[in-house]
């Protein structure tokens, strides 16, 4: 099964306006990071934002929010405002530390492009 | 601090060749990672290490090798290339999860890739 799964391959936007990025993970490890980050066209990766799952409050850093839904198993991106410069993969992430390793899981990402 | 560094940035091979990519951090980060990305696959980890001595198999190890004998250098060796491998490769470290207040899940901090294409 996948460990981190993001159903989006494109999304579009409209400059000013906010949108949501979807990402459910899989893990029955009680304890648990979840990792938004940014990949533009240059190419390199940029984290965003981090929520940990025993976090009460969503995470929020600027312009992001994370979007927690523990029961869900869902943490989804929320960017508000969005920016032309806000163009780029987005991918999510989750850091698991167990028995059987240490380990970050990425998703496939999702392309964002906003719209002037 | 010069955060993640990787070498070469572009690197072209035949198939059969073997090379060694390099990876390197100054932030006294024990985890470090190497990942490749493939368009519509995300970011595959290859292999892992938890500190100095230590590694271990991620998603895609095959035809990959890593050691770790310092903190600091953490080089992905191919043995035999082959067309398959032909991929953007990133190089990744991070502190531990730290505890002692909030368990901080800390993230990872990224080179700037190499583009390796194999003929």
């Amino acid at each position: 099964a996948q460990k981190i799964t993001q159903t989006q391959p494109g999304m579009f936007v409209q400059e000013k306006e906010a949108v949501t990025l979807d990402c459910t993970y899989d893990t029955s490890d009680p304890s648990y990071g979840l990792f938004w980050y940014k990949q533009p066209s240059s190419g390199e990766m940029i984290f965003l934002i981090y929520q940990g799952s025993y976090d009460q409050q969503n995470a929020t850093e600027g312009r992001y929010s994370l979007n927690f839904q523990k029961a869900r198993k869902s943490a989804n991106l929320v960017i508000s405002a969005s920016q032309l410069g806000d163009s780029a993969m987005y991918f999510c992430a989750m850091r698991e530390v167990s028995n059987t390793g240490n380990q970050f899981y990425f998703g496939t990402g999702t392309s964002l492009t906003v719209i002037p | 601090n010069a955060g993640v560094t990787q070498t070469p940035k572009f690197q072209v091979l035949k198939t059969g060749q073997s090379m060694t990519l390099q990876c390197a951090q100054d932030m006294n980060h024990e985890y470090m990672s190497w990942y490749r990305q493939d368009p519509g696959m995300g970011l595959r980890l290859i292999h892992y290490s938890v500190g100095a001595g230590i590694t271990d198999q991620g998603e895609v190890p095959n035809g990959y090798n890593v050691s770790r004998s310092t903190t600091e250098d953490f080089p992905l060796r191919l043995l035999s290339a082959a067309p398959s491998q032909t991929s953007v490769y990133f190089c990744a470290s991070s502190p531990p999860v730290t505890s002692g207040g909030p368990l901080s899940y800390n993230e990872q901090f990224f080179g700037p890739g190499t583009r390796l294409t194999v003929l």
